[in-house]
């Protein structure tokens, strides 16, 4: 069964425009949740991350909002670039725990 | 800098045949993995460890062995290679259990004919 679940699979947007890119969990005991970015044949590399006593994090044009009550978090690409072109997974993990569950990501691509 | 690289970086194998895919990590971190990546299913746990000559079942481990000889090395084993196995495959080290930043190697492209 999918523990983490993103959406949409592929998203599309205009060069300058925000992105969303969407992740749900079931598991309550999460508490941290990466995000990686990886280009075509190259692995995965973290982009951003928060733990669950955080609402939001921010760095520079990347931002996560995360809604505990509903076990929703949410990726928001300001000012899309065409180098942000990529796909994106959404992790989980118990910060004690042993191993990340990963989504089966959202490709994303921004047209000049 | 962080480094996992890996060996081969393509391979192609015959059904039924044995394969070994190598990792080697600098990053002198105690958790490595082994994932495989297919089309809509992300990123999927094989197998892990935490200490060297000891390793974990991750959530689908049939059909793959994995060996950690040392703590730099973590091998994925498959012993008698299935066409349902052509894949992606990715290692990946941590410093520390599951709340902290894995590091990712290039990743395998094995095709099994």
């Amino acid at each position: 069964q999918q523990q983490v679940r993103q959406s949409p699979q592929s998203l599309t947007v205009w060069e300058g425009e925000t992105a969303i890119l969407n992740c749900s969990y079931e598991d309550s005991t999460f508490n941290y949740f990466p995000w990686y970015q990886q280009f075509p044949g190259e692995g995965p590399a973290l982009l951003i991350s928060i733990r669950s006593v955080s609402d939001k994090k921010e760095d520079g044009r990347f931002t996560i909002f995360f809604n505990k009550r509903e076990k929703k978090l949410s990726l928001h690409i300001t000012d899309s670039q065409p180098g942000d072109s990529a796909t994106y997974f959404c992790a989980a993990s118990v910060g004690s725990g042993t191993y990340q569950r990963f989504g089966t990501g959202t490709k994303l691509q921004v047209v000049p | 800098e962080a480094a996992v690289t890996q060996s081969p970086r393509s391979k192609v194998a015959v059904t039924g045949g044995k394969v070994t895919l190598s990792c080697h990590q600098t990053n002198n971190h105690d958790y490595m993995y082994w994932y495989r990546q297919d089309t809509g299913h992300g990123l999927r746990l094989i197998h892990y460890s935490y200490v060297a000559d000891s390793t974990e079942k991750g959530d689908i481990p049939d059909g793959y062995k994995a060996s950690r000889p040392s703590q730099e090395n973590f091998s994925l084993i498959l012993e008698l290679a299935s066409l349902s196995q052509t894949a992606v495959y990715f290692c990946a080290s941590s410093d520390t259990r599951g709340g902290s930043e894995q590091y990712f190697g290039p990743g395998t492209r094995l095709t099994v004919l």
